[in-house]
């Protein structure tokens, strides 16, 4: 199993540039989460997708952040205009079927984002 | 609102030097309790999920134990391949909110 998989693994960016974030799900997982990182603030949930639905995005941080899963295989999380303060770490995670606060989550490799 | 509180936010231990890590919680209508265990530069693991108070779950030389207000993580004789940031979650009815971690350092 090749567990969640996510790209790119490090994004350097100018402020004001689109920022996409890539993430495939663990097969056979139907929810699917997007957390971001900072020191400061600990794992952040952003936003979180089952059967393909957003359920919640009530933490995206504001309009600029939006989210996407076309397929069960695929999601996307794009910033746009990028700013210096979402400097983080990105992470993508999955889960299994099932209410997903009974469940664990598996996390991939994160992707960290730097903008200048 | 739901909120988790662990500590302390960093622990240096000597091997061999048990010792334990808190979480304290307040949450409407607990569904789990999560410990997960996170390297430098990796996502973090699933250690384990507590349901009820008084559970308590084990796995090498970790043990999780859960009341109605805090879980600790028990560690025993750790290595120092222990050494990690280990996170605790909890769940609630609509989303699962992390604590902020404990550092955790052992030194051979």
């Amino acid at each position: 199993d090749a567990g969640v998989i996510q790209s790119p693994r490090h994004e350097v960016t100018e402020m004001g540039q689109e920022v996409t974030l890539r993430c495939k799900p663990i097969s056979g997982h139907n929810s699917l989460f997007w957390y971001r990182q900072t020191m400061m603030r600990g794992l952040e949930l952003l936003i979180y997708f089952n059967n393909n639905v957003p359920i919640d995005d009530s933490g995206m941080p504001e309009d600029r952040f939006s989210a996407k899963m076309p397929n069960a295989s695929f999601s996307t999380l794009k910033i746009q205009p990028s700013e210096p303060r979402d400097s983080a770490v990105y992470f993508c995670a999955s889960s299994p079927p099932g209410t997903f606060t009974y469940n664990e989550q598996f996390f991939g490799p994160g992707t960290r984002l730097t903008v200048l | 609102e739901d909120q988790v509180t662990q500590s302390p936010e960093a622990l240096r231990l000597q091997e061999g030097e048990s010792s334990s890590l808190n979480c304290s919680y307040t949450v409407s209508g607990l569904r789990g309790l999560f410990w997960y265990r996170q390297d430098p530069g990796k996502g973090p693991e699933f250690l384990f999920t507590l349901y009820s108070a008084g559970e308590e779950k084990e796995k090498e030389r970790l043990k999780a134990t859960l009341t109605k207000k805090e879980s600790f993580l028990h560690i025993t004789a750790p290595k120092p391949e222990d050494s990690a940031t280990y996170l605790c979650a909890v769940g609630g009815f609509q989303k699962l909110v992390f604590g902020t971690g404990t550092r955790l350092l052992v030194s051979p």
